[in-house]
């Protein structure tokens, strides 16, 4: 089992919907959160971290966070054609010799057609 | 702002050859991660190097080597290339290890 599962996609949405992307991570004592966008041959670029449980928003862009479920979202408001690209999730581990890596879903690859 | 630096950008060798990817961190970051991303695989961890020491070993081949200097830059070394090897690798920064992880640009590796 991969420590972070996202929901497998391809996700399209029209201009101005709402694109919900999901995520879920293995080690219950995970602190930190992370959602990255990559766009093809780029590198991942932060959208979003989130450490504590709720809701955290940043313009178009909302992170949720559930412990309790192991549950780690991101919505995008108003989603535009610019927005389309893949969606990483990653999630940094508690455990002592792996602290610090990164372990990343495989990734939602959002298109938002005009 | 000053951004994660990676050179080259592209390398192309040949099977059984060695390759060195270099990473220069943002100013003031001690913490260095290397991530190899298949095509059309998500990043995967390799190594990294806080205050210039190995803190932490992932899935890198024994091929591979790495160090952090007193620069706090960082070298990818990469020998017996092979075909497996052709991806992207990226190299991240950050302070103290607990900090939001920032992203190079990458270098695109292909082995041929």
């Amino acid at each position: 089992q991969k420590e972070v599962e996202q929901n497998s996609g391809p996700l399209s949405v029209p201009e101005g919907a709402i694109a919900s992307l999901n995520c879920t991570y293995s080690d219950r004592g995970s602190q930190s959160f992370f959602w990255y966008r990559q766009y093809s041959g780029k590198s991942p670029e932060l959208i979003m971290s989130i450490y504590s449980n709720g809701d955290k928003e940043d313009g178009r862009f909302t992170a949720q966070l559930n412990k309790a479920s192991q549950y780690v979202s991101l919505l995008i408001r108003d989603s535009q054609p610019s927005d389309s690209a893949t969606y990483l999730c990653a999630v940094k581990t508690s455990r002592g010799s792996t602290l610090g890596r990164l372990y990343f879903g495989r990734g939602t690859q959002l298109t938002v057609w005009p | 702002a000053a951004g994660v630096i990676q050179s080259p950008r592209h390398l192309i060798k040949e099977k059984r050859e060695t390759a060195t990817l270099k990473c220069y961190p943002i100013p003031r970051h001690d913490t260095v991660y290397w991530y190899q991303q298949g095509p059309g695989q998500d990043p995967q961890f390799l190594i990294s190097f806080y205050e210039k020491m190995q803190s932490d070993k992932g899935s890198i081949p024994d091929r591979f080597s790495a160090q952090q200097f007193s620069d706090y830059h960082s070298e990818l070394n990469m020998s017996s290339l092979e075909l497996g090897d052709s991806a992207l690798y990226f190299c991240a920064s950050n302070m103290g290890r607990v900090e939001t992880q920032y992203f190079g640009p990458g270098t695109r590796l292909l082995v041929l």
